[in-house]
């Protein structure tokens, strides 16, 4: 399966700042990208679907202006928290698909963000 | 829409013993269906998957599932559970309308092994 790199693994910042949250793909060319959110305890709840070289598409609830997604590339995905705050802080987690995705999704290794 | 129930948020289970995880969807079509595994601290990594075909689908580790349509389930199956199993079980329903697989996870199941 493919490999999918996240960078940072941990990141801890002021509220009010913003962060950024890399996914790659290392070893083929990621089309489409997805970014998901895990609290604790919890499932994942996609946050949005990221496709490169257009707009992601935000799922309901997912403030767009929040969560800045761009795909400029076939390898590489950025999620950026914009003004994080406390309530922001869980594990993101990224994943792209081979093809219509039909053989599963090869996620990253996740991202804890933890807004003070 | 598509719903994923899994009914066990955990279980413990000895070293060795049989360990069955259960999974309910609702899906108005055939579903595309999925066990992901996590570590702690991890992603996601696929043990197995449905689409159609035999019912009784192998994945990795040892891992099998079940689907019935009649039960709307899709269970997972392991018949000796080893320490390194200990993990976190999420199953999944893919939504393949769209041209691309939309996934609907369960709330996971996370499993102890005991020695």
């Amino acid at each position: 399966g493919a490999v999918v790199s996240q960078h940072p693994s941990r990141v801890i910042c002021k509220s009010g700042t913003s962060v950024k949250i890399e996914c790659r793909s290392l070893d083929f060319q990621a089309t489409t990208m997805f970014w998901y959110r895990q609290f604790p305890k919890q499932s994942l709840m996609l946050m949005a679907t990221s496709n490169e070289g257009s707009k992601a598409t935000y799922e309901q609830g997912v403030e767009k202006d929040k969560f800045l997604i761009n795909h400029a590339s076939l390898t590489l995905s950025t999620l950026t928290v914009t003004s994080a705050h406390p309530e922001d802080s869980s594990f993101y987690i990224c994943s792209t698909i081979s093809g219509s995705g039909f053989n599963g999704q090869f996620f990253g290794p996740g991202t804890r963000l933890t807004v003070l | 829409a598509q719903s994923v129930t899994q009914p066990d948020i955990h279980i413990t289970v000895s070293e060795g013993a049989s360990l069955e995880l259960r999974c309910n969807y609702s899906y108005g079509a055939t579903p595309y269906l999925f066990w992901y595994v996590q570590s702690p601290g991890q992603g996601l990594q696929l043990l197995l998957k449905y689409f159609s075909g035999d019912t009784l689908v192998q994945g990795i580790k040892g891992f099998e599932a079940e689907f019935k349509r009649s039960q709307s389930s899709f269970n997972l199956r392991k018949p000796s559970v080893h320490w390194s199993d200990a993990a976190e079980y999420f199953c999944a329903v893919g939504d393949g309308s769209g041209g691309y697989q939309k996934v609907t996870f369960g709330t996971g199941t996370k499993l102890q092994v005991i020695p």
